[in-house]
């Protein structure tokens, strides 16, 4: 596997639920990234992991949980969703602070839905 | 807050010709970077260009190329000789240029313009 992997890549779910997204990056990063993508809206920013340490939580629901066990993986937790909470889940990586490493690489995405 | 703006919902070009995709954005810093991504239907995002705000320079890479003008807060992408494979969605980004902070790390999107080319 080369890049950024993520699984599954399509989810459906109940509001009762509980499920877990992963993402794994193959670069060698030490920064991590979950993304939103919903139709019509700017990509949001979810969470930022550096060297395994949360750096960011962009006002996200507890709903959503994130998990970096190490610089190579990423998870998203998630339990009683809402249907508006169906999107395009993104994980990314980076190298890290400096600026010459600054490109995020993506992952395919997990197309969730929640009914 | 850094915003960006594409204009654009949705362009559409002829194989082999030009198009320029639009992007402004907001911000009261100096130091900055601008990317351009690139997202096809099988939804892997990757990164098509990027530009620093000190560079007046404008970046290139093979057919892509941006015009960057840092007063006006304008970063247009030009695609020349359009092939079926640039069909996408494109995205415009921000990036703060400081070095410190969580905050540094997070790319501002454009909603995106779609862009479709004809055969």
């Amino acid at each position: 596997e080369t890049g950024v992997t993520q699984t599954p890549r399509h989810l459906v779910m109940g509001m009762t639920n509980k499920k877990s997204l992963k993402c794994e990056q193959h670069l060698g990063h030490n920064a991590m990234y979950w993304y939103k993508q919903s139709a019509k809206k700017p990509l949001e920013l979810m969470f930022v992991y550096s060297l395994e340490e949360r750096v960011e939580n962009n006002s996200v629901p507890s709903r959503f949980s994130p998990e970096c066990p190490n610089s190579s993986h990423l998870f998203l937790h998630l339990h009683t969703l809402q249907p508006e909470d169906s999107a395009l889940y993104l994980c990314a990586s980076s190298q890290g602070e400096a600026s010459w490493t600054i490109e995020q690489f993506f992952g395919p995405g997990t197309r969730l839905t929640v009914l | 807050a850094q915003t960006v703006t594409q204009s654009q919902p949705e362009m559409s070009v002829q194989e082999a010709e030009t198009v320029t995709l639009s992007c402004t954005y907001d911000t009261s810093e100096s130091d900055y970077y601008l990317f351009w991504y690139k997202q096809p239907p099988s939804r892997q995002m990757i990164l098509v260009i990027r530009q620093e705000a000190y560079k007046q320079q404008n970046a290139t890479e093979n057919r892509f190329s941006v015009n960057f003008q840092k007063a006006a807060k304008s970063f247009s992408l030009k695609i020349s000789d359009s092939q079926l494979g640039d069909a996408a969605m494109y995205f415009c980004a921000y990036r703060s240029g400081g070095n410190s902070g969580g905050s540094n790390y997070k790319l501002t999107f454009g909603k995106g313009t779609l862009l479709t080319v004809n055969p």
